[in-house]
């Protein structure tokens, strides 16, 4: 079981990236997921939630920080999320960290996180 | 927006009591998750809905939830449990987000 995320690296303030993760050995359709980053030195800030399920409309919420520029989708037929990241600036340089959201309470499943400098 | 706040350093000796605390309004009425993170990697879950540890945590760990505070009780510290300590609500109202504290370093001394 875990979460592999990509998609990290160097972009210029204004710039976009496109972050992947790619779940593994759970039924990944199931579940909530989210994105959490830490820039250097820092604690952790939630980014945005995705609604599991084969549901029609999807229910997703973002930070304030991130709403109108990111966007976070999923393919469950790929077992991936995404988070699309648009108009960077310098304070979202960070380690993002592609976490699960767990059936009994709390996040219990995180990648090891992909990092994102804007500079 | 909904704060959470934790003081950002706590200093015990092995074999003490370390109680770190989460504080919000009406916190209590909240459910609290905690996240222990080691140098170097991911967050860990260490203790779900206040009071519930996942498979693995010892029992050294436990939580409360009361009024304005949640806390996480580390009985009989170990030189290993140093890291950094989050708590974490699920907020639903005006909004929906995770909120995290800032989080709090423990230091075993």
């Amino acid at each position: 079981i875990q979460l592999v995320e990509s998609g990290g690296g160097l972009a210029q303030p204004g710039g976009s990236l496109r972050l992947s993760c790619q779940a593994s050995g759970f039924t990944f359709s199931d579940y909530e997921m989210n994105w959490v980053r830490q820039a250097p030195g820092k604690g952790l800030e939630w980014v945005s939630y995705i609604i599991g399920g084969e549901t029609r409309e999807s229910v997703i919420y973002y930070a304030d920080s991130v709403r109108g520029r990111f966007t976070i989708s999923r393919d469950n037929a790929k077992n991936s999320l995404y988070l699309e990241m648009n108009s960077l600036g310098v304070d979202d340089t960070a380690l993002y960290y592609c976490v699960r959201d767990s059936r009994d309470g709390g996040q219990d499943l995180w990648g090891q996180g992909t990092l994102v400098t804007v500079s | 927006s909904y704060v959470l706040t934790q003081p950002p350093s706590v200093s015990v000796a092995p074999g003490e009591m370390a109680r770190l605390t989460c504080g919000g309004d009406n916190i209590g009425s909240k459910s609290v998750h905690w996240y222990q993170q080691k140098p170097g990697q991911a967050p860990l879950l260490i203790m779900y809905f206040d009071i519930h540890r996942p498979s693995g945590i010892p029992a050294r760990f436990s939580g409360s939830n009361s009024g304005n505070t949640a806390t996480l009780t580390i009985s009989g510290v170990e030189v290993g449990d140093e890291a950094d300590y989050y708590c974490q609500v699920w907020v639903a109202s005006g909004g929906h987000s995770w909120v995290f504290g800032g989080g709090t370093v423990l230091s075993v001394l």
